[in-house]
């Protein structure tokens, strides 16, 4: 199970932060990365950032100079920095768990949580 | 860098056939995956690993990849089939995930 929760509201210019709690698995496991995907209003899904067990960081070059993922293990959840939002942030955010030796094979979703961006 | 071509829309009648296709340079190397979306809810996956169902997703889902295309069929659509669809896979390298724009399927 995976449950987004953060801000709703972000101002432009300011930083959009996300959590992605994580029960019945580990961010610690081999098997799995950890991801975000987003999708704005009206449009397709778009991959932004994801983490190994590691910590291995990768990113969508569309926002690769903004964004940041992290993971906290003794939490069990994981994080999505996104700095500088303007309106074209504004958009549902999935965390999602994936299987990377498989294309990437995103098996399990949150719920989505949207954040608007706007003064 | 790859990219998932997918047809913007199908439409079907209830009780037939409808096939989504999604094409790219890189699926000779890569798994494809399939999701539905329904308006307001999360993706749910419809199909993975090219032809792999998961549990709880009826049978008239199937998949098929060769070459360059894969593809999902939805045999004897029904009308709660009415959804989008996007195929999703990695780049030719394997690095990122990639989606298709997705399609949508109507159900006359």
């Amino acid at each position: 199970q995976l449950q987004e929760s953060g801000s709703g509201l972000v101002t432009p210019s300011q930083t959009l932060s996300l959590t992605c709690g994580v029960s019945g698995a580990s961010v610690s496991g081999a098997i799995f990365s950890w991801n975000w995907i987003r999708q704005q209003p009206g449009k397709g899904l778009e991959w932004l950032a994801s983490i190994s067990h590691r910590g291995d960081t990768s990113y969508n070059p569309s926002v690769k100079s903004r964004v940041t993922i992290s993971v906290d293990k003794p939490k069990n959840q994981f994080s999505l920095r996104l700095q500088s939002v303007t309106a074209a942030d504004t958009a549902v955010y999935y965390c999602t768990r994936a299987v990377p030796k498989w294309s990437h094979y995103f098996e399990s979703w949150g719920q989505g949580a949207l954040v608007t961006v706007s003064s | 860098s790859s990219e998932l071509t997918q047809p913007p829309s199908v439409s079907v009648s209830p009780g037939q056939t409808a096939t989504i296709t999604c094409s790219s340079d890189a699926l000779p190397k890569q798994y494809v995956h399939w999701y539905q979306q329904k308006p307001g809810q999360a993706p749910v996956v419809v199909m993975y690993k090219d032809n792999e169902r998961p549990s709880g997703i009826p049978e008239r889902f199937s998949g098929a990849s060769s070459g360059t295309t894969a593809t999902l069929t939805i045999t004897g659509v029904q009308a709660e089939d009415e959804a989008d669809y996007y195929c999703q896979s990695a780049d030719s390298g394997g690095a990122s995930p990639i989606f298709g724009v997705g399609t949508k399927v109507t159900v006359l």
